[in-house]
């Protein structure tokens, strides 16, 4: 069975504080890794990292999947009250539906 | 264009009732996914739809749970003889192929009395 665990569950900070979120995967056939952010009922899409695209960036956020180690890294720069949310990962594997993890908590405070 | 929309927003029901969740994807998308996510929990998977048909009904929680879709567009899921734990925000996304980036609705949130 696929399985996504997430660390930490939650996370306080200040802005302009950096963070690093942390996801790691076991999934047969691995196909994609998916970043959403969940503020209030739908998650967002943030980024998709495959095999042959490992790095995403836009913006503060950017992301990193290190395939050797089955985990990916989610890293918000000089954060705002507005990051605040659930930012939920996901793995596609070799069955067509996505696998999410818990997600992490983050809340920014002014 | 439109996103994918959900209704109703909010659906409160008492035990024993039977409700239809609707899901309206992108339009052109061929894949339709349900989910449910319930309070602390992530997103559990339940049904996908590859156009009209059903390839993978793994997450149904029970006999219970059904979902169809028609046309290639709209999808009901209905919960039959609702339980208190089927309270939860029952999600909908859909890609235009699969596996491709899914896109989600808001919810419907269910509360089972």
């Amino acid at each position: 069975e696929d399985k996504v665990v997430q660390s930490p569950l939650s996370l306080v900070v200040h802005e302009g504080d950096t963070v690093t979120l942390n996801c790691s995967y076991e999934v047969t056939n691995f196909r994609s890794l998916l970043w959403y952010k969940q503020e209030k009922k739908a998650p967002t899409f943030l980024f998709m990292l495959t095999s042959s695209g490992i790095e995403k960036k836009s913006g503060r956020l950017s992301s990193i999947l290190d395939k050797k180690e089955l985990s990916s890294i989610l890293n918000i720069t000089a954060t705002q009250t507005g990051d605040s949310a659930i930012y939920l990962c996901a793995v596609g594997g070799s069955n067509y539906k996505l696998t999410f993890g818990k997600g992490t908590l983050l809340t920014v405070n002014p | 264009g439109a996103g994918v929309s959900q209704s109703p927003s909010n659906k409160v029901t008492e035990k024993g009732k039977d409700v239809e969740l609707r899901c309206d994807p992108i339009s052109g998308h061929t894949a339709l996914y349900w989910y449910r996510q319930s309070l602390g929990q992530g997103l559990e998977f339940l049904i996908y739809f590859q156009g009209n048909s059903a390839p993978d009904k793994s997450g149904l929680p029970s006999d219970r749970f059904s979902a169809e879709r028609t046309g290639g567009s709209v999808s009901t899921l209905t919960i039959q003889r609702t339980q208190q734990e089927d309270s939860a925000v029952y999600l909908c996304a859909s890609s235009l192929v699969t596996p491709d980036t899914q896109y989600f609705g808001p919810g419907t949130r269910l509360t089972v009395l």
